[in-house]
């Protein structure tokens, strides 16, 4: 089966770094999209990496590891803006997107 | 540019009772997406459009229908709403499949069936 998998939550303390884990399996796979949510609000694209290695975005980096279906959100000097759910997504064969149920992060001053 | 839009935001239902979701997107992009999203899982795709006048199934169909009859907008349906269909909508739109063409969601809509 396919399954996405993150942890369910995460505590961080503003100014800091923290690093939100996404492992996959799917059946076949075209890219890995990272998305935030803010609690009552609409998805908003964060990323996109296909192949291996580190996009740097500002604050915000994601890495993708095929050999080991694995990836990580990276989120620098840390905002309490920041406090929201981070959602990870596979692109599987069918182009069809496969979603984790997200990770809640939140921010203490 | 609005982008995706969704109507109406909220709504409370009785079971047996139907409804019809609007999603527009001022953005000309040839795919729609409807998603239900539930506590603790992730977004669950229910139907998606290909363009103008074409429809299919998503990974969890039953109990909903969708029609595009233009490109702009997505319709989702529900004939007899049950309460197992409490959830937030998600309408999404993106310019084509793939990889690099991300997907841009509306602000959701918060059904109860009670």
């Amino acid at each position: 089966g396919q399954n996405i998998d993150q942890p369910t939550e995460m505590t961080a303390t503003e100014g800091a770094i923290v690093q939100i884990n996404c492992t996959y399996q799917t059946s076949g796979f075209n890219g890995l999209f990272w998305y935030q949510q803010h609690a009552g609000e609409a998805p908003t694209f964060l990323s996109y990496n296909v192949l291996d290695g580190l996009e740097e975005k500002g604050r915000f980096s994601s890495f993708l590891s095929r050999s080991k279906g694995y990836s990580y959100l990276l989120l620098k000097e840390l905002q309490m803006k920041d406090s929201a759910s981070y959602l990870c997504a596979a692109l599987d064969s069918n182009y069809q997107l496969i979603w984790g149920a997200g990770t809640k992060l939140i921010i203490k001053p | 540019n609005a982008g995706v839009t969704q109507t109406p935001k909220f709504r409370v239902l009785k079971t047996g009772q139907s409804m019809t979701l609007l999603c527009a997107q001022d953005m000309n992009h040839e795919y729609m997406y409807w998603y239900r999203q539930d506590p603790g899982m992730g977004l669950r795709l229910i139907h998606y459009s290909v363009g103008e006048g074409t429809t299919a199934k998503g990974e969890v169909p039953d109990g909903y229908n969708v029609s595009r009859l233009k490109k702009q907008n997505f319709l989702l349906g529900l004939e007899s709403a049950a309460p197992s269909q409490t959830s937030v909508y998600f309408c999404a739109s993106s310019l084509a499949e793939g990889g690099y063409n991300e997907q841009f969601f509306g602000p959701g809509t918060r059904l109860t069936v009670l």
